[in-house]
């Protein structure tokens, strides 16, 4: 089972700012914060990965709570083609050939 | 993107027939793996390579098996498919074992009649 809890689905208007959290409340203190994204009927796609400090890149920002317990996704201007099943992954013991993937956010960007 | 290839993209095939899918990559990445997607389960492992030879069970391998004879392709093979393989495959491949991004292929889209 997936070690994450995210949210089913949220809406966001486009050029705002989309937040989707993510609890892991089990992390352990080697385990990443992971996050993909699956446009419909594509592969799913990086976004991001973290261990405990905030990182961003070109595509997103994450912000990982002190304790490790929780994490947000931040796309910081939303464009419609940001719809899609986002998902957020801790990667578990055995290394990242065990990678496992939730259900994740189905974020819906409206014009 | 990552060069991956997954074929064929589409099957449509018979219970109890044998069906082959393939990964190929073009990256020279040493971790090769399979999904499949089904609706309300989101991604599955179903197996996974770590080498040439060298694979091992995901959380769905049953009625599933692999092979990797060389580092550019692994073969996903259901020996007598059913209706509840119908499915979408994905192909994925890494550098590296830890903390690595996963790349993913376009899938196969996978019909058992």
């Amino acid at each position: 089972d997936a070690k994450t809890t995210q949210p089913p689905s949220m809406d966001c208007a486009e050029g705002r700012a989309a937040n989707l959290p993510c609890n892991h409340s089990t992390i352990s203190g080697n385990e990443y914060v992971y996050w993909y994204r699956q446009i419909h009927s594509q592969g799913p796609q990086y976004i991001i990965h973290g261990l405990k400090n905030n990182e961003t890149n070109e595509m997103a920002s994450l912000i990982i709570t002190e304790d490790r317990k929780s994490s947000t996704l931040i796309l910081p201007h939303a464009t419609l083609r940001d719809t899609a099943v986002y998902y957020c992954i801790v990667r578990t013991e055995g290394g990242s050939e065990k990678l496992v993937f939730g259900k994740g956010t189905k974020l819906t960007v409206n014009p | 993107d990552a060069g991956i290839t997954q074929s064929p993209r589409h099957k449509v095939t018979e219970t109890g027939t044998p069906v082959t899918l393939r990964c190929h990559q073009t990256e020279n990445h040493r971790y090769m793996y399979w999904y499949r997607q089904d609706p309300g389960h989101g991604l599955r492992l179903i197996h996974y390579s770590y080498g040439v030879k060298d694979t091992d069970k995901g959380e769905v391998s049953d009625g599933y098996s692999v092979s990797r004879s060389k580092t550019e392709d692994f073969l996903l093979t259901l020996e007598s498919a059913t209706s509840s393989q119908t499915s979408v495959y994905f192909c994925a491949i890494s550098a590296v074992q830890s903390n690595e991004k996963l790349f993913f292929g376009s899938g196969t889209q996978l019909s058992v009649l």
